[in-house]
């Protein structure tokens, strides 16, 4: 399984665009890059996912470049309720049942007033 | 509703005793993992299934044990045998054919008196 690494935390602003990066130099051809969102006593919940170039949604936009060596989760003009750890996994889509999902330690952004 | 569930939200139990974690998804999903999350760590696997009378350890199965009899259940009893069993534990599942998706469980907090 591809390795990921992300900061350990952010901070941002209310309104301010936050963009949390992630990299994965050893991605595989058949990976999907995948984030979750993970606010307090609560089970993770998926944001987005992506294979390559941008992917947008109504909560976030992820940004693939071409090599596809790292990905950006970005989240436009953030709120106190995006306050929360989010999470990237790298795995292969293809694999149906037998994909392990793998989490690190996330990125912990703290969204002040 | 289509879900998962987990009960207790909060479990007290005395040292040496063992316990029981309830899972149950309404899902059809085939694939069912147990994680457990420490303070201000990332998720670690404990168990997964990919399919019903079948389970394979994750990266710290010790302590614990599953079962998986029905497809919609994937109980985690933790053991006396665990030497640090307070966490938060999640529960969650996956559709085989999805690429990775997973849909976490509201979680359990364990605490071992």
């Amino acid at each position: 399984l591809a390795k990921t690494t992300q900061p350990i935390s952010m901070d941002s602003y209310e309104g301010q665009e936050v963009n949390i990066t992630c990299s994965h130099n050893n991605i595989a051809t058949n990976d999907y890059i995948t984030w979750y969102q993970q606010f307090p006593s609560q089970g993770p919940r998926f944001i987005i996912q992506g294979y390559k170039t941008k992917v947008t949604n109504e909560v976030a936009s992820l940004f693939i470049p071409a090599d596809r060596k790292s990905s950006t989760l970005s989240l436009p003009r953030v709120s106190l309720s995006d306050t929360a750890v989010y999470y990237c996994l790298v795995g292969d889509a293809f694999t149906g049942g037998s994909y392990i999902p793998t989490f690190g330690r996330g990125t912990s952004l703290i969204v002040h007033p | 509703d289509g879900g998962i569930t987990q009960s207790p939200k909060y479990l007290f139990r005395k040292e040496g005793q063992n316990v029981t974690l309830s899972c149950e998804q309404n899902l059809n999903h085939d694939a069912m993992y147990w994680y457990r999350q420490d303070p201000g760590q990332g998720l670690r696997l404990i168990y997964y299934s990919q399919i019903v009378n079948d389970f394979q350890k994750g990266d710290i199965a010790e302590g614990y044990s599953v079962s998986r009899e029905k497809k919609e259940s994937f109980p985690l009893t933790v053991t006396s045998a665990q030497k640090n069993p307070t966490a938060f534990y999640l529960c969650a599942s996956r559709a085989s054919s999805s690429y990775n998706e997973q849909f976490f469980g509201p979680g359990t907090r364990l605490t071992v008196l």
